[in-house]
C-alpha cells in the first residue's frame, strides 16, 4: 500500500491561500491521490482528486509533483469555515476494487 | 440530490444491547462502505457491500458485527451484545462504481454512545 506523510498541523491567516503539501513516494502508476477534509463532528468532505495531471475545482487546486511523489493541495483563500483535518490519501486498488485508508492528517488552523 | 442519509444520527445503548445504524447511499450508487472512527483516531475501513453482496469484511470485527446491503431499502450495520469499546463515529459511503478515480461520498455519520 502506498502511505502518505503529512505535516501533523498548519496555520493560515483568514484570507491567504493555505498550502498542504503531502508525500507519497511510493505511489504506484495507476493510483491516484485523494483529498478529504473533515470538519469537527462532521463526516468526511471530498475536495479533490488527481493522476498526474494538476487539478482544480470550485474548492480547491492539487498540483502533483512530475514524479507523483508528492502532492500540495492548495485553498486559494481560506475562510474560517476551511479548520478541519484534512486528509491526502492514495487509491489502493486490490482485486478491482479499492478501499480508502486514512492517515492522521493535517489539522488546519485558519486564523482571523 | 440528496446526499449519504445515516440515521439515527445518535444513539445511546447500554451494555449488552444491540445497536442497529443505517445508511441510504446517494441516489443511482450501488456501492456502500462503512467506517469506524474511534474517539482522537482516523476513520477505519470496515466493510463494502453491493446490492446483496458482501465484497470485502476485512475491516470488521469477526463477532458481534454483521452487515448487509438488501435488494431494497438501506444498508445496515448491526452490532450485537454492544460493550464500551464500540463507542465511535460510525460513517457510511457510497460510490456509483468501485474503481480508479470513483468517488466516495460520505454521510453524517452515526455517534454511537454505549454506557
Amino acid at each position: 500500500d502506498a502511505k502518505t506523510t503529512q505535516p501533523t498541523s498548519m496555520d493560515c491567516a483568514e484570507g491567504r491561500a493555505a498550502n498542504l503539501p503531502c508525500n507519497h513516494s511510493t505511489i504506484s502508476g495507476n493510483e491516484y491521490v485523494y483529498w478529504y477534509r473533515q470538519i469537527h463532528s462532521q463526516g468526511p468532505q471530498y475536495i479533490i482528486h488527481g493522476l498526474k495531471n494538476n487539478e482544480t475545482n470550485e474548492m480547491a487546486s492539487l498540483i502533483i509533483t512530475e514524479d507523483r511523489k508528492s502532492s500540495t493541495l492548495i485553498l486559494p483563500h481560506a475562510t474560517l469555515r476551511d479548520t478541519a483535518v484534512y486528509y491526502c490519501i492514495v487509491r489502493v486498488g486490490r482485486s478491482g476494487y479499492s478501499t480508502l485508508t486514512f492517515g492522521k492528517g493535517t489539522m488546519l488552523l485558519v486564523s482571523p | 440530490n440528496a446526499g449519504v442519509m445515516q440515521n439515527p444520527r445518535h444513539l445511546v445503548r447500554r451494555r449488552g444491547q444491540e445497536a442497529r445504524l443505517r445508511c441510504s447511499p446517494m441516489k443511482g450508487h450501488s456501492h456502500v462502505y462503512w467506517y469506524r472512527q474511534l474517539p482522537e483516531e482516523g476513520l477505519k475501513f470496515m466493510v463494502y457491500l453491493q446490492k446483496e453482496n458482501i465484497i470485502d469484511e476485512s475491516g470488521m470485527p469477526k463477532e458481534r458485527f454483521s452487515a448487509e446491503f438488501p435488494k431494497e431499502g438501506p444498508s445496515i450495520l448491526r452490532i450485537q451484545q454492544v460493550v464500551r469499546g464500540d463507542s465511535a463515529a460510525y460513517f457510511c459511503a457510497s460510490s456509483p462504481r468501485n474503481r480508479e478515480g470513483e468517488t466516495q461520498y460520505f454521510g453524517p455519520g452515526t455517534r454511537l454512545l454505549v454506557l
